[in-house]
This record gives C-alpha cells, sequence and structure tokens, in this order.
C-alpha cells in the first residue's frame, strides 16, 4: 500500500492561467475527498466522492472549480482562470465506506499541491 | 454545520515536558481524528477516536462523546514532536457522508 499520492506537488502559475491537480487514493478505499488549506489555517472540505459519483460539494468551490473521478479511481481538480486568492495547500484524502470496513471511516490525506498564483 | 475548537492555538515546551492538547466540537460525532501536520505540510493520522481512550507510545488519546471534547495527551516530549496538531471531526447524522470539520489546530514548538 503506497497511501495517497498527489501530483504535482507544487505549481506555480500566473493570474489568468487554468491548473489541474491529479489525486490517487489507496487503492481499496471507495470515498475521496479534496479539502483546501490557507496558511494558518486548518484544513476546509471542498467535495467528496463515493466511487465515481461527486455527492457533495462546498460553497467554496466556485463556478471556476471542477473536480472528477471518472472511473471510481484516481481524481482531478481543475481551477479555471486562477485568481490569487486561490493560492493554497490542497489535500486529497480518502477512506472507505463505514460498512465497508467494520464501521471506520478513517480518512488518510496526500502530501498536497501546493499552488501559488502570481 | 459542527464547529471545532482547539486550544490551546500555541504551545511552547522544554524537551521532556509533557502537554495536553483539548478540542471541543459542537455536536455528535460519528468520526473524531488527531492529525500532525509536519513542515512539509503532510498530515499525519495519530488516532482515529470518535469516543474511548487510545495509546500509541507517547501519545495517548480520549474521547468524551457526550460531553463533546476530545484530549491529546503528549508525554517527554521531543522536538520532533513539534508542528501543528489538528483535530477534525464528522457530523453525525445528516448527509455530510464524512466531511471533516477541522479545528484551526495547535502550534507545538518543543526546544532542546
Amino acid at each position: 500500500d503506497t497511501g495517497v499520492s498527489q501530483d504535482p506537488r507544487h505549481k506555480i502559475t500566473k493570474r489568468g492561467q487554468n491548473v489541474t491537480f491529479r489525486c490517487d487514493p489507496i487503492s481499496e478505499h471507495n470515498r475521496l475527498y479534496w479539502y483546501r488549506q490557507t496558511l494558518g489555517q486548518g484544513p476546509e472540505f471542498l467535495t467528496y466522492f463515493q466511487n465515481e459519483a461527486q455527492l457533495e460539494k462546498s460553497r467554496l468551490l466556485s463556478d471556476r472549480f471542477s473536480a472528477e473521478r471518472p472511473k471510481g479511481s484516481f481524481s482531478t481538480l481543475e481551477i479555471q482562470r486562477t485568481e490569487q486568492g486561490d493560492s493554497a495547500m490542497y489535500l486529497c484524502a480518502s477512506s472507505s465506506e463505514p460498512r465497508l470496513a467494520g464501521g471506520r471511516d478513517e480518512q488518510f490525506f496526500g502530501p498536497g499541491t501546493r499552488l501559488t498564483v502570481l | 454545520g459542527i464547529q471545532v475548537e482547539q486550544s490551546p492555538p500555541d504551545l511552547i515546551l522544554q524537551e521532556g515536558a509533557n502537554s495536553t492538547l483539548r478540542c471541543n466540537f459542537s455536536d455528535s460525532v460519528n468520526n473524531l481524528q488527531w492529525f500532525h501536520q509536519n513542515p512539509w505540510g503532510q498530515l499525519i493520522n495519530l488516532f482515529y477516536i470518535p469516543s474511548g481512550t487510545k495509546q500509541n507510545g507517547r501519545l495517548s488519546a480520549t474521547t468524551v462523546a457526550t460531553e463533546r471534547y476530545s484530549l491529546l495527551y503528549i508525554s517527554s516530549s521531543q522536538t520532533t514532536d513539534s508542528g501543528v496538531y489538528f483535530c477534525a471531526a464528522e457530523n453525525a447524522g445528516g448527509t455530510s457522508y464524512g466531511k471533516l470539520t477541522f479545528g484551526q489546530g495547535t502550534i507545538l514548538t518543543v526546544h532542546p
């Protein structure tokens, strides 16, 4: 088990450009989450997938953000027309449904993608 | 939604000292986790503890779900314990589907 992986680890872009991040969850996990963390704050929930279905989106996720998990395995998070306020660490996590894991829905996080928008 | 508050916000210790970090939450929980965030930003799982008491080496945690708080104990602290400690909770019921709400964290600094 290699854990949750994210790519790239760092991304520097200019305002107005589009960026895409990838997350590969732990292989047996069917739930996948995206969070965003700004400096000095705790992570904040963005969106959640169970298998390939996107079941919840935060109001933090503006129309410029889109997430997909087409085959229920890896996920991508795209930000269009980036703004300086999008600069943050984007964290991905995965877990199993409690009914598949003895009632336990412990989330495991990837190393994150640090986005800087100039 | 559920509110999660951590205290203290900052904690400075000498190596070898013991400490207690607190997490208060505003509603019943299905899940409560403690994490240590290392300097590179990686969240390391410490405990999955929606209720009860667990121990792992020098660390232990207790969650009293009926009183809506959790405590993380660090004994004989080491410089490598430095970093930010987060508590995160999932609200029971509703349609949260496992969404974790994080506290603001406790910044721990351990001096040699």
